[in-house]
């Protein structure tokens, strides 16, 4: 599997911007990168996905490199709740499979302070 | 959206019993679903791919009759912990993909303490 690399912990001010990093310099042609976030006694929760244009929801937007090895998680106003850790991963599409398994990485721990 | 039900939400349970964790897709059907296990502030590790109507694919190191998957039909997968013992406690958490155009959707996750 594809390995990507996120800083451990970030901080923020609530109503502010954040960048969240992700590096992934083996990403392959079939990877999709998918962005989860997960608050402390819960299971992850899906933020966003993203093959090679960038990509914007009602959650955050997501800045993907022309080269495709590294991709930025965008929150545009950070809030209190968003105080979560962030995972970057890299889901392989190949073969044409929808449900390949996602690995987790350690995560960026995102701090907000108010 | 597409929604993973999982239950229970915790377990307490005495060591040498087993314990069974359900993981439900509640609108859509799941021919795939993902078993999760993850340590007090660690990342979650992959267990096994449950497969309905298929035995589960198991990750490396992870003893496939110690953690029994069952997945018999399109919206329901149940993880049984056998003998279980105070080092399997753990947080369990199972996914799924609903729709292939969006993430994957993960339960609640399964508190399991073993005592």
């Amino acid at each position: 599997d594809a390995k990507t690399t996120q800083p451990n912990s970030m901080e923020s001010n609530e109503e502010e911007p954040v960048h969240l990093p992700c590096n992934h310099s083996t990403i392959s042609g079939t990877d999709y990168i998918h962005w989860y976030r997960q608050l402390p006694s819960q299971g992850p929760e899906y933020v966003i996905h993203g093959l090679t244009s960038n990509v914007n929801n009602r959650m955050a937007s997501l800045a993907i490199a022309e080269d495709r090895k590294s991709s930025t998680l965008i929150l545009h106003r950070a809030t209190l709740r968003d105080a979560a850790v962030y995972y970057c991963i890299l889901r392989s599409n190949a073969g044409g499979t929808s449900y390949g398994k996602l690995t987790f990485g350690q995560g960026t721990i995102l701090t907000v302070h108010p | 959206g597409a929604v993973v039900s999982q239950h229970p939400s915790w377990v307490i349970c005495k060591s040498g019993t087993s314990v069974k964790i359900e993981c439900r897709s509640l609108d859509f059907q799941a021919t795939t679903m993902f078993w999760y296990r993850q340590f007090p502030k660690k990342s979650l590790m992959l267990m096994a791919t449950s497969n309905e109507g298929s035995k589960a694919t198991y990750e490396q190191g992870v003893e496939k009759d110690k953690f029994l998957i069952n997945h018999a039909s399109l919206t329901l997968s149940t993880l049984t912990v056998t003998s279980a013992h105070p080092e399997d406690s753990s947080f369990y958490i199972c996914s799924a993909n609903g729709d292939p155009n969006y993430g994957y959707t993960f339960g609640s996750g399964t508190r399991l303490t073993v005592v």
